[in-house]
């Protein structure tokens, strides 16, 4: 079985600060790792994945991710949030083969301010 | 580029009532998955599709059914509707081939709100 925490519900980040929103992860073999982001109301919007390769991955309006493969964490990082990043983040797991399915952690709450 | 399109984007039905939800993967997509998000709660998965067979299964009501369609779009049959059912119902598709593997790509969701 698969599976992914999201330990903080809510992380309050004042703009301009960097942001971490953190994830670990549990899979049998070797892990997909994605995050998405939703707005209220809206669809999930993909941010960035890790596959193969590079360990620091690099996605969409600046944020990037760490995979760690001894912590089995996949943190998402922001050099200098902004009020606009406010929204719920998804940390997602999926294990390496055809359709296998896509595990979402419980999300995190960003609330950047002012 | 074209992207998963569901249908409808929202709809409103009476307890015990049906409801069926469409979803059009993107073309060249072999594998469609069905997700359920209540109020403020993470993605549900509930059922999965390759290549026109049901692939994997999870957390689906056997109220409802789901099923693949030669052109590879997928139906989502609801019955005997409850207030739970109330919620956001994303449909995914994916492939394992071409530049982005792995990834799932979400449609924007269907909204249903049972009375």
């Amino acid at each position: 079985a698969q599976s992914v925490a999201q330990p903080e519900d809510q992380v309050n980040v004042a703009e301009g600060n960097p942001l971490t929103v953190k994830c670990t992860y549990s899979v049998s073999g070797n892990p997909y790792l994605f995050w998405y982001v939703q707005y209220p109301n809206r669809g999930l919007q993909f941010l960035l994945k890790y596959i193969t390769g590079d360990n620091l991955v690099k996605g969409s309006y600046g944020f990037e991710a760490e995979f760690n493969k001894s912590q089995t964490s996949f943190h998402l990082k922001k050099p200098s949030a902004l009020v606009s990043d406010s929204a719920l983040y998804f940390c997602a797991v999926r294990e390496m083969g055809t359709a296998s399915k896509l595990t979402f952690g419980t999300g995190t709450r960003l609330q950047v301010t002012l | 580029a074209a992207g998963v399109i569901q249908s409808p984007r929202h709809l409103i039905k009476e307890k015990r009532e049906t409801a069926t939800l469409k979803c059009y993967p993107i073309p060249r997509h072999d594998t469609v998955y069905w997700y359920q998000q209540g109020p403020g709660q993470d993605p549900q998965f509930l059922i999965s599709f390759y290549e026109k067979m049901q692939s994997d299964k999870g957390s689906i009501p056997d109220r409802f059914s789901a099923q693949q369609f030669s052109d590879y779009h997928s139906e989502l049959n609801m019955s005997s509707l409850e207030l739970g059912d109330s919620a956001l119902y994303f449909c995914a598709s994916s492939s394992p081939f071409g530049g982005r593997p792995g990834e799932l790509f979400f449609g924007e969701g269907s909204r249903l709100t049972v009375l």
